[in-house]
């Protein structure tokens, strides 16, 4: 079975370029999150879809970021114009909904897409 | 909010057993996840612990006190390969997880 996977693996851009980074989940997943670590912190959760509808939003840090999971399969994730602070490196992870609210869904993740913008 | 406490750094010798110890607190608690992060790769899921004591899977073994918001990941019979971070992450009803700095470990020969 596939895992998660994502691309590109990296990306170089200019301040005030755009860049779409994608995300392909595990087969049959309809848990999809972003998350970003910037250089030396902790990995930080940006946002949640289930299917095609996004369940939590709460950690995307301001409108230049624009996440879409048209059709409930692969995420895209636009970040327009890129700021220096945006550069780190982005994880996307998925997991199956087991429906158990007395646990929480293991989560496994992509290898990231490292962005560095200059 | 969320609080997680693991040491920052830990090191051992090639062969030897660690405990990597956390304590948590958080709210909406549902089980904790132990993460396994090499530099400059993916979190890799070890192993996810709902009810208390101790879980075994090959040479990695974690246990949980939800009464204590206690939780160890021990590693036995050592390899260079396991020199890593280690993320103690506690697993909530919104499903979100959120992560500390993580324990580095160094095996050494």
């Amino acid at each position: 079975e596939a895992g998660v996977t994502q691309f590109p693996s990296h990306s170089v851009i200019e301040k005030g370029q755009t860049v779409t980074l994608r995300c392909d989940p595990i087969s049959g997943h309809d848990n999809l999150y972003w998350y970003r670590r910037v250089m030396g912190k902790e990995i930080k959760f940006l946002l949640h879809f289930v299917k095609e509808s996004k369940q939590d939003e709460s950690g995307m840090p301001n409108n230049r970021f624009l996440a879409e999971r048209t059709g409930g399969t692969y995420s895209t994730l636009k970040v327009q114009p890129a700021e220096l602070e945006d550069s780190g490196v982005y994880f996307c992870a998925s997991s199956q909904e087991v429906g158990e609210r007395s646990s929480t869904d293991t989560q496994y993740f992509g290898p990231g897409t490292r962005l560095t913008v200059l | 909010g969320q609080n997680i406490d693991q040491p920052t750094e830990m090191t051992a010798t090639e062969g030897a057993i660690v405990q990597i110890n956390c304590t948590y607190q958080t709210s909406g608690f549902n089980g904790l996840f132990w993460y396994q992060q090499h530099a400059g790769e993916a979190p890799t899921f070890l192993s996810y612990n709902v009810l208390d004591g101790l879980e075994e899977k090959g040479r990695f073994s974690s246990f949980l006190s939800r009464s204590k918001g206690y939780s160890y990941l021990l590693l036995k019979e050592l390899q260079m390969k396991d020199s890593a971070s280690y993320l103690c992450v506690p697993g909530r009803n919104t499903d979100k997880l959120i992560f500390g700095t993580g324990t580095r470990l160094q095996v050494f020969p």
